[in-house]
Formats: C-alpha cells, sequence, structure tokens
C-alpha cells in the first residue's frame, strides 16, 4: 500500500463545475504538498499546508492532521485547469524527502 | 528570472550508453534532488544532495551516479547499469530547513532508449 493515496486516479468535468481531489496518508508528517504537473511534464508548486486551509484565486487546499487526510478544491473549473494533480508529503522523521501520490488526471470540457 | 533548467529536454540513447542529464539552479538553494517520473506512479527519488559535494541515494539510485561540485549544479548521469532507463526525469530545488518550502521543479527530461 502507498504511503500517499490520491483520489480519483482521473475525474472528468464540464467548465464551471466544482472539482474536489483527495488526498490520504499513512505517516506522520510535517508539510503537505499540492502540485500541478501539466502535459509538457513541468511542475508547480500550488501549496504548502502544516494545518488548516490556504487559498489562492480558485484554489483553496485544506488538512486535517488528525485524520491525515487533504483535499484540494477548484471553484469555477476552467479548461486551462485540466492538468495532474499530485500530492507529496513530508515525513516528520528523518530529512526533506518528500513522498508523492500517483496524481489526479482532471480533465476540464468546455 | 530564477528558476531551473533542466537539459535537454528529450534524449535518445541506445543500450549500452551513458547519458548525462543536466541540472542547473539560480535560485540560491541548499537542496537540489533528482525524481524518475513513470506512468501510473508517484515520483521516485533517485539521489539528491544537501550541500556542495555530498549528496545521499534515494530510493532507486541504482544504475544513476550525481555529482555537486557547485552549488547551481547536480547533474544525473543514466549509466548502462540502469536496466530500463527509459522515463521522464525531473531536477528539483529548495531551501534547507523551510519543510522543503519554496520547492521548485524544472521542465524535466525525457528519456529514451532504442
Amino acid at each position: 500500500k502507498n504511503e500517499v493515496e490520491q483520489s480519483p486516479q482521473n475525474l472528468t468535468a464540464q467548465e464551471g463545475e466544482f472539482i474536489t481531489i483527495n488526498c490520504s496518508y499513512s505517516v506522520g508528517i510535517s508539510a503537505l504538498h499540492w502540485l500541478q504537473q501539466h502535459p509538457g511534464g513541468g511542475i508547480v508548486s500550488l501549496f504548502m499546508l502544516s494545518s488548516g486551509k490556504k487559498k489562492h484565486g480558485r484554489l483553496i487546499a485544506t488538512i486535517n492532521i488528525q485524520e491525515k487526510h487533504s483535499s484540494l478544491h477548484i471553484t469555477a473549473s476552467h479548461p486551462r485547469d485540466s492538468a495532474v494533480y499530485i500530492c507529496a508529503v513530508l515525513p516528520n522523521f528523518g530529512n526533506e524527502k518528500l513522498t508523492f501520490g500517483t496524481g489526479t488526471r482532471l480533465t476540464i470540457i468546455p | 528570472d530564477g528558476g531551473i533548467t533542466q537539459s535537454p529536454k528529450y534524449l535518445f540513447r541506445k543500450e549500452g550508453q551513458n547519458v548525462t542529464l543536466s541540472c542547473e539552479q539560480n535560485l540560491n538553494h541548499d537542496a537540489m534532488y533528482w525524481y524518475r517520473q513513470d506512468p501510473g506512479q508517484g515520483l521516485r527519488l533517485i539521489y539528491y544532495s544537501q550541500i556542495v559535494n555530498d549528496f545521499q541515494k534515494g530510493d532507486i539510485a541504482e544504475g544513476y551516479s550525481v555529482s555537486r561540485e557547485k552549488k547551481e549544479s547536480f547533474p544525473l548521469t543514466v549509466t548502462s547499469a540502469q536496466k530500463n532507463p527509459t522515463a521522464f526525469y525531473l531536477c528539483a530545488s529548495s531551501m534547507l530547513g523551510s519543510g522543503a518550502n519554496v520547492l521548485t521543479f524544472g521542465a524535466g527530461s525525457r528519456l529514451t532508449v532504442l
């Protein structure tokens, strides 16, 4: 079993829909990252969370440390949001090495 | 503009050849990382370095080698000992002590073995 599980693996939605991507992890962490990977392959860091909630534009990320769960929400989704969204956790032991989920492929249809 | 530059973007290799992927950053980041990405799998750590002239093996270091002679540069060599080298390779960097905050990735290098 992977230490980081994402769901769903694939998600297709209509433009304008509210999107939720989930991430569950099994180890104690000091931080969780949400990353975005576009078809060209480059990865952009969206959020780093250690507690609570963060918002940037139409993106909202929440984390529940007790439940070992995080969600990424996209409001008023747009075709340009189509990408792979990756959750990565930083375990609270050892050095700064991230463990990655396998990603959620999001497709927004106009 | 600050960032990470990876080159080449695409690379083809014959079996038995070594190839070197370049990673350069001008962010003054202490830590640099090399990851491998395969379809359906999460990124896996190959090697990482937190200081010049020092580096550690990640989870899948066999068949790879690195050097860190300068803070800005962390090249990865895929040797002929790597049995399945066809993959997408990503370089990243971060500030130490920041919880891997300020995490920055390069655009990636796609290696195909013919």
